[in-house]
């Protein structure tokens, strides 16, 4: 699976939108990007994957460069909730091997303040 | 759907001690997965089951780590002579297949003293 690199830690002010970048420089065709965080003390939850297009729901948009080389993640109205650690994820989905298994980096953490 | 369930949320043990940890996935999810996180890193992967099949292990998954998974339902994880280098949150996921996403449980935290 190709990595990923994030910032180590980004600031929002509430109400305004946060976007996180990823870079996934060397990403292949059949690779998804996936996106989930991690709040405090608790499990990672899913946000949002895609593969070329941009992708929204009701957490977040996605938006994929042309070349796959990087997306950013968009949070359009951050809240104090929304303080947690995010993680770019790349995803073969060739069967066998590894394919599916989610390999987490440091991800970015998130401080949205008041 | 009651999500994944993990027990116990939280185990301290000795040094030497076996432990063993439960999980149970979302119902008729295929794959579920291990993960170990320590404080400050992203999980790291441990092993996988397609159905009752281990498909996966990683090379953290030394010797004194077993995981099983009968009957393609609940999971279990062994870890025999506990070491303080064990310590650390234990998150186990499920998901449907391969391309839809994974649900994680709320970890056990091992506490080797």
């Amino acid at each position: 699976d190709a990595k990923t690199t994030q910032p180590t830690s980004m600031d929002c002010a509430e109400g305004r939108a946060a976007n996180l970048p990823c870079n996934h420089s060397t990403i292949s065709g059949n690779e998804y990007v996936y996106w989930y965080r991690q709040i405090h003390s608790q499990g990672p939850q899913y946000i949002i994957h895609g593969l070329k297009n941009n992708e929204t729901n009701e957490m977040a948009s996605l938006i994929i460069t042309e070349d796959r080389k990087s997306s950013t993640l968009i949070l359009p109205h951050a809240t104090l909730r929304d303080t947690a650690v995010y993680y770019c994820i790349v995803i073969s989905m060739n069967y066998g091997g590894s394919q599916g298994n989610l390999i987490f980096g440091k991800g970015t953490k998130l401080s949205v303040k008041p | 759907d009651t999500g994944v369930s993990q027990n116990p949320r939280h185990k301290i043990t000795k040094r030497g001690q076996n432990v063993t940890f439960r999980c149970d996935p979302i119902s008729e999810h295929n794959r579920l997965y291990w993960y170990r996180q320590t404080l400050g890193q992203g999980p790291e992967f441990l092993t996988y089951f397609q159905n009752e099949a281990q498909l996966e292990k990683s090379r953290l998954l030394s010797d004194r780590f077993s995981a099983e998974r009968p009957k393609g339902s609940f999971s279990t994880l062994e870890i025999q002579r506990t070491e303080q280098g064990d310590s650390a949150m234990y998150l186990c996921a499920s998901s449907l297949k391969v391309s839809t996403e994974a649900f994680f449980g709320q970890g056990t935290r091992l506490t080797v003293v």
